[in-house]
């Protein structure tokens, strides 16, 4: 691994099921985050993380929620995906809330 | 809601030519960071400047920051076709964190 990676790279998803979207960094950054990308509306911050074991709201939380049990890994979960959360999802991390983000490739949702 | 908006939305300019996009924001910053997205790609960090500086450069690229505007612009000179892609501002401080809200990105096109 080199970097920051996320997994699938595509899904399409039936309206109500639940998706993990995975991230993993080996960079040992501190803080993680989730953002989703929509024609026209930039990239909006969904969770983010400072450090391991704790966990923030950004801008559009609701319908997802996230986990970080460790420094690497920080998962976004769609409990029950709705069409609303087509999107493509990007993963990020930084040494420090602020500083340089570095970004993994995306994940492309759509859910119908 | 957008901290950084950038402007143009849309540029076309030909190889060769000298491309500038603008940013504008709203709140108090602690620095500002400018972001490449090439297509069906994550975002790539260009470089950060900090609330305390006026200009910065990383070669081709030339940043500009004034804070009594609230503004900063991003200038690549002696553009190529692999300069094609859309241009993110981002800043931070928005609503006292440190978490970064990017504008809806200029789309850069470097013509033949």
């Amino acid at each position: 691994i080199a970097g920051i990676t996320q997994a699938p790279t595509s899904q399409i998803l039936a309206a109500g099921r639940r998706m993990t979207l995975r991230c993993t960094q080996d960079m040992r950054h501190n803080a993680m985050y989730w953002y989703r990308q929509d024609l026209g509306l930039g990239l909006r911050l969904i969770h983010y993380s400072n450090t391991a074991g704790t966990t923030g709201k950004g801008e559009v939380p609701d319908g997802y929620s996230v986990s970080r049990a460790n420094t690497d890994d920080f998962p976004l979960t769609l409990a029950s995906a709705v069409p609303s959360q087509t999107s493509v999802y990007f993963c990020a991390s930084s040494d420090g809330m602020g500083d340089e983000q570095f970004f993994g490739p995306g994940t492309r949702l759509t859910v119908l | 809601s957008q901290q950084g908006e950038e402007d143009p939305q849309a540029l076309s300019i030909q190889e060769g030519e000298n491309a500038t996009m603008n940013c504008s924001y709203k709140t108090s910053i602690n620095n500002l960071q400018w972001y490449r997205q090439n297509s069906g790609r994550g975002l790539v960090h260009l470089i950060l400047i900090r609330s305390n500086e006026r200009e910065k450069h990383s070669g081709r690229l030339r940043v500009t920051l004034d804070t009594s505007k609230k503004s900063s612009s991003l200038l690549i000179t002696a553009s190529r076709a692999a300069d094609t892609a859309s241009y993110f501002c981002a800043t931070d401080g928005y609503r006292g964190a440190q978490k970064l809200v990017f504008g809806q990105g200029t789309r850069l096109t470097i013509n033949p």
